[in-house]
C-alpha cells in the first residue's frame, strides 16, 4: 500500500536558517505529492502540491521538488522566520481516490529569533 | 476563505460513555467529509468518507459501530466515538471537499484531541 515517511521533530532552528524537511513515499501509481501546515490552533493548510515527476510547489518561500526516482519530496525554505513555525505535513493522493490523502507523522518545527 | 469550524478542540472522557465532534462548514457546502485519526507518533490516517445523505465508507480496520459518522446536511457531519475506551484516545481531524472553479480544494479543521479515562 502507499506510504509516507518523513523526518521525526521537532526541529529547531534559528530564525533566518535554513530548513529542509525529508519526506519519501511510496506509491502503486502516479500520485500527487502535497506539503500541510497547521498552525496552533488550526486546521490543516494546503502550503504546496506537486502533480508530477519534476513538478515544483512553490508558496511563502518555501519549495519542493517531486522527484520520483528517489521517491522524495522535500520541503526547503532557505531563510525561516518565527512565523513558520509549525507542524508540517507531507502527503500523497492517488488520483483515482481524489481527496483521500496518506500522511505522514508530521513534523514539528520550532523557529526560535 | 474556506474555513470548517470543529467542536471540540479537546475533549476528556469516562470509559463507556460517547463523544460526538462536530465539523462544520462556515461559507461552502461540503458535499463529501473526510474524517482521519492520528495516534501519537504516527500518521494521520484516513478512518471513513462520508457524503451527504448517504452512509459513510469506512476504511478497513476502523469499526463503523463504534465510530457513527453522519453526514445528514451539506454544512455539519458529525462522529461519535460510542463507548469510548482509553485506546481510542487520539486527534481526529476532518476534511471537507469543496469544488472550486478548477476541481476540488480540501479545508480541513482544527481537529479534536479526545482522551478517555
Amino acid at each position: 500500500g502507499n506510504s509516507v515517511t518523513q523526518m521525526e521533530g521537532p526541529v529547531t532552528l534559528s530564525e533566518e536558517a535554513f530548513l529542509t524537511i525529508n519526506c519519501t513515499y511510496t506509491a502503486t501509481g502516479y500520485p500527487s505529492l502535497f506539503w500541510y501546515v497547521q498552525y496552533p490552533g488550526e486546521g490543516l493548510q494546503l502550503l504546496l502540491k506537486a502533480t508530477k515527476a519534476d513538478d515544483k510547489g512553490s508558496n511563502k518561500g518555501f519549495e519542493a521538488t517531486y522527484r520520483k526516482e528517489t521517491t522524495s519530496f522535500h520541503l526547503e525554505k532557505g531563510s525561516v522566520q518565527v512565523s513558520d513555525s509549525a507542524v508540517y505535513f507531507c502527503a500523497l493522493s492517488e488520483t483515482d481516490s481524489w481527496g483521500k490523502f496518506q500522511f505522514g507523522a508530521g513534523t514539528q518545527v520550532v523557529v526560535t529569533p | 476563505g474556506a474555513v470548517v469550524s470543529q467542536h471540540p478542540s479537546w475533549v476528556i472522557c469516562k470509559s463507556g460513555t460517547s463523544v460526538k465532534i462536530e465539523c462544520r462548514s462556515l461559507d461552502f457546502q461540503a458535499t463529501t467529509m473526510f474524517w482521519y485519526r492520528q495516534f501519537p507518533k504516527q500518521s494521520l490516517m484516513l478512518m471513513a468518507t462520508s457524503n451527504e445523505g448517504s452512509k459513510a465508507t469506512y476504511e478497513q480496520g476502523v469499526e463503523k459501530d463504534k465510530f457513527l459518522i453522519n453526514h445528514a446536511s451539506l454544512t455539519l457531519s458529525t462522529l461519535t466515538v460510542t463507548s469510548a475506551h482509553p485506546e481510542d484516545s487520539s486527534f481526529y481531524i476532518c476534511s471537507a471537499r469543496r469544488e472550486t472553479g478548477m476541481g476540488y480544494g480540501y479545508t480541513f479543521g482544527s481537529g479534536t484531541r479526545l482522551t478517555v479515562v
